[in-house]
């Protein structure tokens, strides 16, 4: 099974606020989990990733978290900016293989 | 050292009409990757090559859809007699050999319009 599930679907979250999105996994040959950020009109571009020997890993107001047991792994944006706001999509690879969720669309007010 | 570059950036074709996308990876990137984005959805997975080999296709529709990586030269995505449905976002990604603990880069997009 090669699915990873992503939700929200869209998230609007006030200037300082956390954002959190979700992803859950059910291959367990998954050995890498990055997320990517994408602009409008853009292409996406890595953010932070994990691998799944390490629960959470942290670089700078990005933070993953990461339950092996449970198959899922989240993305907090601390203190969000208006400029955080994209489409940020979970993914998993196997080898060489990168499978994608389905993206959350996150808006930052002022 | 260039990024991934796509072109066009933009692409128009006619119901029927022949439509190529081409893909140069980063310099020193052997695997290029080829994704497909519907407007407000996620990138779905095409097809994974290596020089002169498709590795991986399962995600290519059987028909009209074909990709290459060639010896020399850009990856192709061709997509024969377009039909309004296959108008998307296509991403092309390259990466070293293996993913993990690397990334896959990837390029600009070729918007493609099917009118």
């Amino acid at each position: 099974q090669q699915q990873v599930k992503q939700s929200p679907q869209s998230l609007i979250v006030q200037k300082g606020g956390i954002s959190i999105i979700n992803c859950a996994y059910e291959n367990t040959a998954f050995d890498y989990f990055p997320w990517y950020q994408q602009f409008p009109g853009k292409g996406p571009a890595l953010l932070i990733a994990i691998r799944p020997d390490v629960s959470e890993k942290k670089e700078g107001r990005f933070t993953i978290s990461f339950n092996k047991s449970a198959k899922q792994f989240s993305l907090h944006i601390m203190d969000s900016q208006p400029g955080d706001s994209a489409t940020y999509f979970c993914a998993a690879t196997s080898g060489s293989r990168l499978t994608f969720g389905e993206g959350t669309q996150l808006t930052v007010n002022p | 050292n260039a990024g991934v570059m796509q072109n066009p950036r933009h692409l128009v074709r006619r119901r029927g009409q022949e439509a190529r996308l081409r893909c140069s990876p980063m310099k020193g990137h052997s695997h290029v990757y080829w994704y497909r984005q519907l407007p407000e959805e996620g990138l779905k997975f095409m097809v994974y090559l290596q020089k002169e080999n498709i590795i991986d296709e399962s995600g290519m529709p059987k028909e009209r859809f074909s990709a290459e990586f060639p010896k020399e030269g850009p990856s192709i995505l061709r997509i024969q007699q377009v039909v309004r449905g296959d108008s998307a976002a296509y991403f092309c990604a390259s990466s070293p050999p293996n993913l993990r603990d690397t990334e896959a880069f990837f390029g600009q997009g070729t918007r493609l319009t099917v009118v």
